[in-house]
């Protein structure tokens, strides 16, 4: 199973500031991910990418934007935080089938997030 | 689209109660299916995956899914649940050839002990 972290787990901000959330995995999955999730709804995914210098921006429109500069690293940068971006954030990663992987995700703790 | 229901919003057992949960998905060609877990205050598990084969397939903590292909159904089961399975359980499907996970909207799970 994959080790993926996140940093930090809760965050508390006021509006107007900038934030980055951090998310690292060890076992060298090429395939990487952030959803968003609010209480009790399913996940949306925000943003994906499927290897260095490769981001997508994922089914829900975000304002959040990401970079892959390391295959291990993936963070998620808000700009400029609001009220509207208060969610946990979930990252995950996963291997590539080409390569003989499964595709199977794994999840990271999450960072629940409040914009005040 | 691909799209994935799940039948129950929140489902209420007692201890040792059989338990089945819903998941029917929509999409035209080979899938890989899925049920997460996420225990309360913890991060989400993977519990069983389908890919191929028998389609019963067994998970952790004695849960299984069977893939029925004709009904285009994923059901989670397990005969006899304890306190401790409190959780939310997602059904996630993904074309057999590779793309995005998409999710159901979740099963809240409460147990009484």
């Amino acid at each position: 199973e994959a080790d993926i972290y996140q940093t930090p787990r809760y965050l508390v901000i006021g509006t107007g500031k900038k934030i980055t959330l951090e998310c690292s995995q060890t076992m060298g999955h090429d395939k990487m991910y952030w959803y968003q999730q609010d209480p009790g709804m399913e996940l949306h995914l925000i943003h994906y990418s499927y290897g260095v210098n490769s981001t997508e921006k994922g089914d829900l429109s975000s304002e959040s934007t990401v970079s892959r500069i390391r295959t291990e690293h993936f963070p998620l940068t808000l700009e400029s935080a609001r009220p509207s971006h208060t969610s946990q954030y979930l990252c995950a990663s996963s291997d590539l089938l080409l390569a003989g992987g499964t595709d199977t995700q794994y999840f990271g703790p999450g960072t629940r997030l409040t914009v005040l | 689209a691909q799209s994935v229901s799940q039948h129950n919003h929140h489902v209420i057992l007692s201890e040792a109660a059989s338990l089945e949960l819903g998941c029917n998905y929509s999409y035209g060609g080979t899938v890989n299916l899925f049920w997460y877990v996420q225990y309360p205050g913890q991060h989400l598990q993977l519990l069983l995956k389908y890919f191929s084969g028998d389609p019963l397939v067994k998970g952790i903590k004695g849960f299984e899914a069977e893939f029925i292909k004709s009904k285009f159904s994923f059901n989670l089961r397990k005969p006899s649940v304890q306190w401790s399975d409190t959780a939310e359980y997602f059904c996630a499907v993904t074309p057999n050839q590779g793309g995005k996970l998409i999710f159901g909207q979740g099963t809240e799970l409460s147990v009484k002990p």
